[in-house]
């Protein structure tokens, strides 16, 4: 059974920092792009950020890109996102959500979708 | 305001059908088949229920259905049960600079 666990999140001052982590189990974790996506309080979901199963490829939403940094240890099967110089509207549940790894048929082009979340982390930015 | 629009509430009584849409554009929803739709419960993880616009994942009921015209993709509920009492997602496929769009998400009411 796959099975993502998100930690990390708590109160924080504007400016601050703070880094989530994500446990995942029940799958080979270094096969698979993972993702953070985040729900700000009474808004939909917005994608932040992707990893790609080696580490090296790393791709960021406009709206948290030079102030996060995704990263994970396939040796400890964990995703972390470093989330610096925090605003208000970062306030949010983060979510890790593990990539379905398809590529497209026609275009090898990968395509970035999720088959399995986790519960989420509530980060909340505010002095 | 999500990339892409949905109704922010939808609400049928037990047995009946209900139809969710999710509008985007040609450069998501219209440009590829990758629309996903996603089931959350409150303080639970959310749950895929449909991928591919209509493709249904195993363990989910064939009561979820899901559909696409056009820059407009569809999930119906056909049979509703209270447990289907729920917030619903829709997400697209936008290329590889966007990557990915959620709708605002549609609160299901089972009355």
């Amino acid at each position: 059974e796959v099975q993502l666990w998100e930690s990390g999140g708590g109160l924080v001052q504007p400016g601050g920092s703070l880094r989530l982590s994500c446990a995942a189990s029940g799958f080979t974790f270094n096969s698979y792009a993972m993702s953070w996506v985040r729900q700000a309080p009474g808004k939909g979901l917005e994608w932040v950020s992707v990893i790609y199963s080696g580490g090296i490829s790393t791709y960021y939403a406009d709206s948290v890109k030079g102030r996060f940094t995704i990263s994970r240890d396939n040796s400890k099967n964990t995703l972390y996102l470093q989330m610096n110089s925090l605003r208000a509207e970062d306030t949010a549940v983060y979510y890790c959500a593990k990539d379905r790894g398809h590529y497209d048929s026609a275009t090898y082009e990968h395509v970035l979708g999720f088959d399995y979340w986790g519960q989420g982390t509530l980060v909340t930015v505010s002095s | 305001q999500s990339a892409l629009t949905q109704p922010r509430s939808v609400s049928g009584s037990p047995g009946q059908s209900v139809t969710i849409s999710c509008t985007g554009t040609s450069s998501d929803v219209g440009g590829y088949n990758y629309v996903s739709w996603y089931q959350h419960h409150p303080g639970k993880a959310p749950k895929v229920m449909i991928y591919d616009v209509s493709k249904r994942p195993s363990g989910v009921p064939d009561r979820f259905s899901g559909s696409k015209s056009g820059n407009t993709a569809s999930l119906t509920i056909s049979g509703l049960q209270a447990e289907d009492e729920a917030d619903y997602y829709c997400s697209s496929y936008a290329g590889s600079y966007t990557f990915v769009l959620f709708g605002g998400g549609t609160k299901l009411t089972v009355l």
